[in-house]
């Protein structure tokens, strides 16, 4: 069926820093991917999203880019702030509308 | 106003028990869903509703029972709660699933 894998985590990062969480899946058709994020204590919330090969979403500086030809949707952000310590979820909607999602990474960013 | 809300935040009870956990929303989406989220952070669907209809019926104990009243609300009964019940449970809708999700802040449930 379906999948999504993500990197391990934790990333360890200083602020200001480059950020990549790779993100691959595996699907029969043509998913919609997700991020979304879990800050300490609370629920998630959609990062940002792309429904088509080739798209790129985008917010609050982070971004991914849906690579079919790679099955990725890596995330991206140029430079980290301690705000966006939280746990990363990719994730893939199939044609059955439910969310399949990765396994998490969790991000520490250091002063 | 909150999109997606649950109710009680936090549950402590004993195995063996019964328990419920509601959830509404006030998006107007049709489809309302529970994920279990575990202590590694995984998480997994476990039910969706659309407009009342059982749509979603992953692999569940039976003891793990949802309701839907109306298309805003969608409760999840528990019944003879086990230690490995433990978990965080998320309600959430959509209207389309092309837009993603948008959940609640979650129960989180111990089974002691």
């Amino acid at each position: 069926g379906d999948s999504v894998t993500q990197m391990e985590g934790p990333v360890t990062l200083s602020e200001e820093a480059f950020l990549t969480i790779n993100c691959t899946y595996t699907a029969t058709g043509y998913p919609s991917l997700f991020w979304y994020v879990q800050y300490p204590g609370e629920g998630l919330q959609l990062l940002l999203k792309a429904t088509k090969a080739d798209d790129k979403g985008s917010n609050k500086g982070f971004e991914a880019t849906y690579r079919k030809e790679t099955t990725s949707f890596h995330l991206e952000k140029g430079s980290v702030q301690v705000s966006d310590s939280a746990v990363y979820f990719c994730a893939l909607s199939d044609h059955t509308d439910k969310l399949i999602f990765g396994t998490g990474t969790r991000l520490q960013v250091f002063p | 106003d909150t999109a997606v809300s649950q109710t009680p935040k936090y549950l402590v009870t004993q195995m063996g028990n019964d328990k419920s956990i509601k959830c509404e929303q006030n998006l107007g989406h049709d489809t309302m869903y529970w994920y279990k989220q575990d202590s590694k952070k995984f998480l997994k669907i476990m039910f969706s509703y659309n407009n009342k209809e059982l749509i979603i019926n992953e692999t569940v104990p039976n003891r793990f029972s949802p309701k839907s009243p109306d298309k805003a609300h969608l409760n999840l009964h528990i019944n003879s709660l086990e230690l490995g019940d433990s978990a965080v449970y998320f309600c959430a809708s959509s209207q389309r699933q092309l837009y993603g999700y948008t959940f609640g802040s979650g129960t989180r449930l111990t089974v002691v």
